[in-house]
């Protein structure tokens, strides 16, 4: 049962664009939110992270937005670069002891010179 | 991240044989995890142990062992290695700061079982 939908699974953006990667989720006890990125032949690596307490995030130029009554959440890359090109995945756990991560099915996102 | 390493980092094996991926870390995290990556996907978890003594299974664990020899060192094992456990293999640690968890993942194993 996949408790996280991603999508797009594959996306192309000029340099410059924004881009945008959805998440969906089904379990209400959810209550973190991170974002990692991978390059390729890299492990995944944290990007951002948000908590259902807050609507937006925002760090230099990503930005998590978070829909708690639509169980959604996304993220936008601003002013995208090619050195952005990797795989995005979303993510959610229950902030309790186990802290146990379910993650989307990844977003390949290729920005275009 | 060079604080998790992964050995071998490419394996190919035949149907039945057993094979064990290892993993260390120098972050001194007690938390450990397996993860197997796959197309389509996403990262799904294998075993997590939060402290020596503590081993859990995750998500997808039928067909698989683990063993916590010390804080640093979670090792993966396949006593029966089968052509649909071809994938890429992530072990990570974690810390919790300020409420928030972060993982921190090796540079993976990629295992072909023929």
């Amino acid at each position: 049962q996949q408790q996280v939908k991603q999508s797009p699974q594959s996306l192309i953006v000029q340099k410059g664009g924004i881009s945008i990667i959805n998440c969906a989720y089904e379990n209400t006890a959810f209550d973190y939110f991170p974002w990692y990125q991978q390059f390729p032949g890299k492990g995944p690596a944290l990007l951002i992270a948000i908590r259902p307490d807050v609507s937006e995030k925002k760090e230099g130029r990503f930005t998590i937005s978070f829909n708690k009554s639509a169980k959604q959440f996304s993220l936008h890359i601003m002013d995208s670069q090619p050195g952005d090109s990797a795989t995005y995945f979303c993510a959610a756990s229950i902030g309790d002891s186990s802290y146990k991560l379910i993650f989307g099915s990844g977003t390949r996102l290729l920005v275009r010179p | 991240d060079a604080d998790v390493t992964q050995t071998p980092r490419n394996r190919i094996t035949k149907t039945g044989k057993r094979i064990m991926l290892e993993c260390s870390q120098t972050k001194g995290h007690d938390r450990m995890y397996w993860y197997r990556q796959d197309p389509g996907l996403g990262l799904r978890l294998i075993y997590y142990s939060f402290d020596v003594k503590d081993i859990n299974k995750g998500e997808i664990s039928d067909g698989y062992s683990v063993s916590r020899q010390a804080q640093a060192k979670f090792s993966l094992s396949l006593e029966s290695a089968i052509p649909n456990q071809t994938a890429l293999y992530f072990c990570a640690t974690s810390d919790v700061t300020g409420g928030l968890e972060t993982q921190y993942f090796g540079p993976g194993t990629r295992l072909l079982v023929l």
